[in-house]
């Protein structure tokens, strides 16, 4: 079936540093990436995402970029801070079938711990 | 407030005892999914619907019921936990293909 993988599974940082986070996909029919941000005890949280007609999408401190081509997607965060440290999923839309709904298959997710 | 209402929280209940958590969204949106979390795999999706009295399975459908009779909500059904059901469940909603998704605040369970 479709997958996504996501590296590395954990990262830890200083703060200040930046951060980069790596997906990669296997359905070639995907056109939506979203990253979700899950805080400890929290539910997942949409903080960005890009569609496959655009390579890159900023957002304040955040980016993504996108490689239809290798099928990869990446998360930037720059200038990271302690409120940043979180567990990060990154998903791609897979269409199951022709005409069929688009559904979203999730990356396993990275811990990312970001020192002061 | 637009929102996903999960209940319960926290369900630590025994093997073979049926159970449900219930889903409810006030955003009038059609489509909702059930995901488990568990560490190191993700959010698997177990069943989806796409409207009222339309469901499909996900990726990890063995063992769960759904039911969508009513637009707003999307309750899980656990005939027969059994100990591997243990997990973090999450409910989730969204309008569009390509919309944000809306996530409950999650259903810890622990099946003994």
């Amino acid at each position: 079936g479709e997958n996504v993988e996501q590296h590395p599974s954990t990262l830890s940082v200083q703060e200040g540093d930046s951060a980069v986070i790596k997906c990669t996909y296997s359905d070639s029919a995907s056109n939506y990436f979203p990253w979700y941000k899950q805080e400890l005890g929290k539910r997942p949280q949409l903080i960005i995402d890009i569609r496959s007609n655009v390579g890159e999408k900023k957002d304040q401190r955040i980016a993504v970029t996108l490689n239809k081509t290798a099928k990869h997607f990446s998360l930037h965060i720059t200038e990271t801070q302690p409120e940043d440290s979180a567990v990060y999923f990154c998903a791609a839309s897979s269409n199951p079938w022709p005409g069929g709904y688009n559904k979203l298959i999730f990356g396993a997710g990275t811990r990312l711990a970001v020192h002061p | 407030e637009a929102q996903v209402t999960q209940n319960p929280r926290y369900l630590i209940t025994v093997t073979g005892k049926k159970l449900t958590v219930t889903c409810s969204q006030n955003m009038n949106h059609e489509y909702m999914s059930w995901y488990r979390q568990d560490p190191g795999l993700g959010l698997r999706q177990i069943y989806y619907s796409m409207n009222v009295e339309v469901t499909d399975k996900g990726d990890v459908p063995e063992g769960y019921k759904v039911s969508r009779k009513e637009k707003r909500n999307f309750p899980l059904i656990l005939e027969s936990p059994s100990p591997n059901q243990t997990s973090l469940y999450f409910c989730a909603s969204r309008q569009g293909v390509e919309e944000k998704l809306f996530f409950g605040s999650g259903t810890q369970l622990s099946v003994l």
